[in-house]
Order: C-alpha cells, then structure tokens, then sequence
C-alpha cells in the first residue's frame, strides 16, 4: 500500500510569488490535513479537509488556502509569500473517522524563500 | 485550547541507557493520545498510539501510558539504541464539537541524541 506522497520535495521562491504544494493521500482516505513545521514554532495546524469539503482551519492567514478532490488528493496554495513562511509543510491522511485514528504524514515539502 | 507539554531537550543519552520523555496534555473531552517520530529529513512516523485512560501503547521497545488523572503519556524505553537517535513528538487528537472533525495538537518535540 502506497504511503503518502507529498511533491515537490524541496521548493525555492522569491517573496511575493505564489507556491503550490500536492498531496496524494493513502488510497481509502478521505480526509487530509496540512501542518507547517518551523524551528521556532514547531509544527502548526493549517487547515483539513474531508471529502472535498473544509472540516477545520488553524490561525493562519488567508494567503494559505487549500483544496481538496474528488479522488482525495489534496493542494495548498500560498500566495504573497513573506520570508516568514520558509518551512517544512507536511500533509497527513487519515480515514477521518473520529477518536483514535492515527494519521500517516507525507515526507513533506520544504519551502525556502528568499 | 487543546494543548501538550512535553519536556524540550535536547536529551542525550549513551546507548543502552533508558529513557523518559514526559508529556502532559490538556484536553476537552476525552482524547487520544499519539507519540510520533521524525528522523532527520522525513516526515513523522506513528510510534504508538492510546486512544482512553489506562491504554498502553507500544512498539519497537518503546511504551507509553494513558493517565487521564494526571494527564500524562509519558515515553518510556528500557534501552536506547544509536537508532533511536530523532525528534520524538506527542501529540493529541480530541474531537471537535460539532462533528467528526480531525485535528491534531502536537507538543513542540525532544530531540533525543544516542551515542554509541
């Protein structure tokens, strides 16, 4: 069984540009989350999203979006990018069943900008 | 707010040594709790997992319990490997009210260094 996959791996943008990062999550999975991981915050909760349909949002701003489709697979754009969001941007999937399902993370995607 | 506390690090231990990484939570409800690992460049990996009080957790020599009285999961292993040698994360998954929804909460992690 296919692990989470998580393209590209690695990411280099100016500031003011827009990024776009996939997901593909593991087959029979319905519900992807994306979670941002930095050195100084350590790792954040962005947003999930279930059946093509946003369950829940973390405190970022509206320049971090994402979207989900029909086969599960997921993206998250950001736009304007600010120096501040160089990071490690991981995706995990889960069933999406509530309580102690656990989720599978992807390799992540690291983000520079410079 | 769901939160976890877990002791920062770094921790080094020599191999062979045991090992205690402690990790409180505050949670509504009636959560489950997670250990997750993160080898240098990859993602996480699920540890273990208890998903109500009293659960144990375990795999590959490493334990942790669920104490819903004193809300802790601390990480346990009898003996270290250089292998072991990661960032080790808790974590904790409590159900939002409204619905099914699915989110975790992680602790800032401890970086564990095993040296031969």
């Amino acid at each position: 069984k296919a692990g989470v996959t998580q393209t590209p791996r690695y990411l280099i943008k100016t500031r003011g540009q827009q990024v776009t990062l996939s997901c593909s999550p593991i087959s029979g999975h319905r519900s992807v989350s994306w979670y941002q991981q930095t050195p100084g915050q350590g790792l954040q909760f962005l947003f999930e999203y279930f059946s093509e349909t946003q369950r829940n949002k973390g405190n970022f701003p509206g320049r971090f979006s994402g979207r989900q489709f029909s086969n599960s697979r997921s993206e998250m754009n950001v736009s304007t990018l600010e120096l501040g969001d160089s990071a490690l941007y991981l995706c995990a999937s889960s069933s999406g069943v509530v309580g102690g399902t656990e989720a599978f993370f992807g390799q992540g995607t690291r983000l520079t900008v410079v | 707010g769901d939160s976890v506390t877990q002791m920062e690090g770094p921790v080094t231990l020599s191999e062979e040594a045991f090992l205690t990484i402690n990790c409180t939570y505050t949670a509504t409800g009636y959560p489950s709790l997670f250990w997750y690992v993160q080898y240098p460049g990859e993602g996480l990996q699920l540890l273990l997992k208890a998903t109500k009080a009293d659960d144990k957790g375990s795999n590959k020599g490493f334990e942790a319990t669920y104490r819903k009285e004193t809300t802790s999961f601390h990480l346990e292993k009898g003996s270290v490997q250089v292998s072991d040698s990661a960032v080790y994360f808790c974590a904790l998954n409590a159900p939002l009210s409204g619905g099914s929804n699915y989110k975790l909460t992680f602790g800032k992690g401890t970086l564990l260094t095993v040296n031969p």
